[in-house]
């Protein structure tokens, strides 16, 4: 199965600041990544898919980009709702793989 | 508006069965492709199988820790998606969720596996 590493694990911050989450693939999957928002006790929630496709809804603040093994997720001027887990999550090949996660507090 | 809502999570004693269910509404179910996705108390998202649609063949496909353990099944007049598990493991307990093939999640069950 594809592995993907991602990180940071944990990301301290602070209101307004901007922050990346880097996630590497093992192997090429072109531009097959997804990323998921997840609050504590509920379900996740789908960002940005085919790399850089925001889902509809999602604030513009959020921003993906990348292809190929490196994949990053941009949140510019980070709001309070904004503090959170966020995923990586390829779907290049039927075995969906996630990243393990990096968690944005304050 | 996309619903999907899980049930039949339980303690379960380890060796023990149990049968998931997702009840879809508001989307294409019919051709969906539907996933279940599992998070163990901490932990990060596992994918644990996938449907396909009838039309595409209604295949299976499992990840290696269930696989042979878990079956997906579906009910496409009951908008109905299932994932009975068996011979289950204390490694096995998680939230599970239903997901379809656009990433509209389920709220999840919690399945325990203790004694």
């Amino acid at each position: 199965d594809i592995q993907m590493t991602q990180s940071p694990s944990t990301l301290s911050a602070s209101v307004g600041d901007s922050v990346t989450i880097t996630c590497r693939a093992s192997q090429g999957i072109s531009t097959w990544v997804a990323w998921h928002q997840q609050k504590s006790g509920k379900a996740p929630k789908l960002l940005i898919y085919k790399a850089s496709t925001l889902e509809s809804g999602v604030p513009s603040r959020f921003s993906g980009s990348g292809s190929g093994t490196e994949f990053t997720l941009t949140i510019s001027s980070l709001q309070p709702d904004d503090f959170a887990t966020y995923y990586c999550q390829q779907y290049n090949t039927y075995h969906w793989t996630f990243g393990q996660g990096t968690k944005v507090e304050i | 508006e996309v619903q999907l809502v899980e049930s039949g999570g339980d303690l379960v004693k380890p060796g023990g069965s149990l049968r998931l269910s997702c009840v879809v509404s508001g989307y294409a179910f019919k051709t969906a492709w539907m996933s279940w996705v599992r998070q163990a108390p901490g932990k990060g998202l596992e994918w644990v199988g996938r449907i396909k649609s009838e039309i595409n063949g209604g295949t299976t496909d499992y990840a290696a820790p269930v696989k042979g353990r878990f079956n997906i099944s579906r009910d496409d007049a009951e908008n109905t998606l299932y994932l009975q598990m068996n011979s289950l493991k204390t490694e096995d307990t998680a939230v599970y969720y239903c997901c379809t093939d656009s990433y509209f999640w389920g709220r999840g069950t919690l399945v325990t596996v203790s004694s």
